[in-house]
């Protein structure tokens, strides 16, 4: 069975800071890949998503993800964290059959 | 609408007592789903609607949990004789749709926090 490992639970860094949140899938074929955000009372937002192609993947507010097939890992990384980049990070797989497989989230923290 | 939006944003019962959430997808989505994030489970997914195809069911926890798609939009989750365990944020998201295959990116709404007294 498909799983997802994000081995970090809780990551704090400092404002400017580079950011990189771990992500490990485990899939017999191909994945479908996605990061999504989640800021403290709000609802999923999609970050990125990987489907095929280049293995490095631009997102919205200065993130990316690098897809690498032979570590099993879609890292997400920003070169330099803001104070409302503070939310917990899902990375999340679709094998293409309905349901997505979750990690079990990664929170950051934002020192100033 | 421009989003995904669930109602109500909160909801405290009673154990024993029914609720029903509600979720509006985007508009033209015909894929919706339904999750539930609860604390030392994470999130797990509970029931899929394509078009006017039988749901997909096999994430539901017990026969006290159903849901409907009235017209291939609005959905109802329904929890029957909720329990103490039944307290989580209820997701709801939709895509355009899903095809054999391949995917389709899910834009979640805001969820529904239920707490079950």
């Amino acid at each position: 069975a498909q799983s997802v490992t994000q081995p970090d639970i809780h990551i704090t860094v400092s404002e400017g800071a580079s950011l990189e949140l771990r992500c490990n899938y485990s899939y017999g074929a191909t994945p479908y890949l996605f990061w999504y955000v989640q800021s403290p009372g709000q609802g999923l937002q999609l970050l990125l998503k990987y489907f095929s192609g280049d293995t490095l993947v631009q997102g919205i507010k200065g993130f990316e993800a690098e897809f690498k097939r032979s570590q099993s890992s879609f890292n997400l990384r920003k070169p330099s964290v803001h104070w409302s980049d503070a939310a917990e990070y899902f990375c999340v797989l679709d094998t293409g059959r309905r349901a997505l497989t979750f990690g079990s989230g990664t929170r950051l923290q934002v020192q100033p | 609408g421009a989003g995904v939006s669930q109602s109500p944003s909160n909801k405290v019962t009673e154990k024993g007592k029914d609720v029903e959430l509600r979720c509006d997808p985007i508009s033209g989505h015909t894929a919706l789903y339904w999750y539930r994030q609860s604390l030392g489970q994470g999130l797990e997914f509970l029931i899929y609607f394509q078009g006017n195809s039988a749901p997909d069911k096999s994430g539901l926890p017990s026969d006290r949990f159903s849901a409907e798609r009235t017209g291939g939009s609005v959905s109802t989750l329904t929890i029957q004789r909720t329990q103490q365990e039944d307290s989580a944020v209820y997701l709801c998201a939709s895509s355009l749709t899903q095809r054999g295959g391949s995917t389709d990116t899910q834009y979640f709404g805001p969820g529904t926090r239920l707490t079950v007294l």
